[in-house]
């Protein structure tokens, strides 16, 4: 199973880039990597997706290096409003997933 | 609205009381899972099923059980409660396992306290 370890937590100030980097253990060779943003009392929201190198959509760019040990989350421009809990995670084979403990994001004005 | 929808949201009970936590999903959604989550912990997932009839253990199973009999309702089952299964827990779902590029889908939560 792929474990992911991210930092705990991260600060940034708005307008500010962000890139959270999660380390995929194990992961395996059809798994895709899962990135979700959670806000309080809320369950978590899919953010985007990939399999390797970059993607992009209107949120937020992935990063994977080609050996896909890890992956690094990219928010341009951060707000207020991205204050969150992100979390990666390794789409597991075998239909069990793995999160880990996520990292928590405060954007200050 | 494409949804994933639990009730209640929040539930106190007392040690001992048997109880579930329901979840549906609207989208036709062949995988749904349960999870807990608790500070520090992140998400741990106690069951999920592949489809109908076919369920099978997380990382936290015990204390807990689940059933399949409809593709869009799994309900979770606390037949004893404790109190160390006060805790935050969310429904998931997904188009399909298989597919490798199917993210999952929460629902808002059901806040459990067991006194």
């Amino acid at each position: 199973l792929a474990k992911t370890t991210q930092p705990i937590s991260m600060d940034s100030y708005e307008g500010q880039e962000v890139n959270i980097t999660c380390s995929h253990n194990n992961i395996a060779t059809n798994d895709y990597i899962t990135w979700y943003q959670q806000f309080p009392s809320q369950g978590p929201r899919f953010i985007i997706q990939g399999y390797k190198t970059k993607v992009t959509n209107e949120v937020a760019s992935l990063f994977i290096p080609a050996d896909r040990k890890s992956s690094t989350l990219s928010l341009p421009r951060v707000s207020l409003s991205d204050t969150a809990v992100y979390y990666c995670l390794g789409y597991t084979g075998g239909f069990k997933t793995i999160f880990g403990a996520g990292t928590r994001l405060f954007v200050k004005a | 609205e494409a949804q994933v929808t639990q009730n209640p949201r929040y539930l106190i009970t007392v040690t001992g009381k048997k109880l579930t936590v329901t979840c549906s999903q609207n989208m036709n959604h062949e995988y749904m899972s349960w999870y807990r989550q608790d500070p520090g912990l992140g998400l741990r997932q106690i069951y999920y099923s592949m489809n109908v009839e076919v369920t099978d253990k997380g990382d936290v199973p015990e204390g807990y059980k689940v059933s399949r009999k409809e593709k869009r309702n799994f309900p979770l089952i606390l037949e004893s409660p404790s109190p160390n299964q006060t805790s935050l827990y969310f429904c998931a779902s997904s188009l399909s396992p298989e597919s490798r590029n199917s993210p999952l889908h929460f629902g808002n939560g059901t806040r459990l306290t067991v006194t």
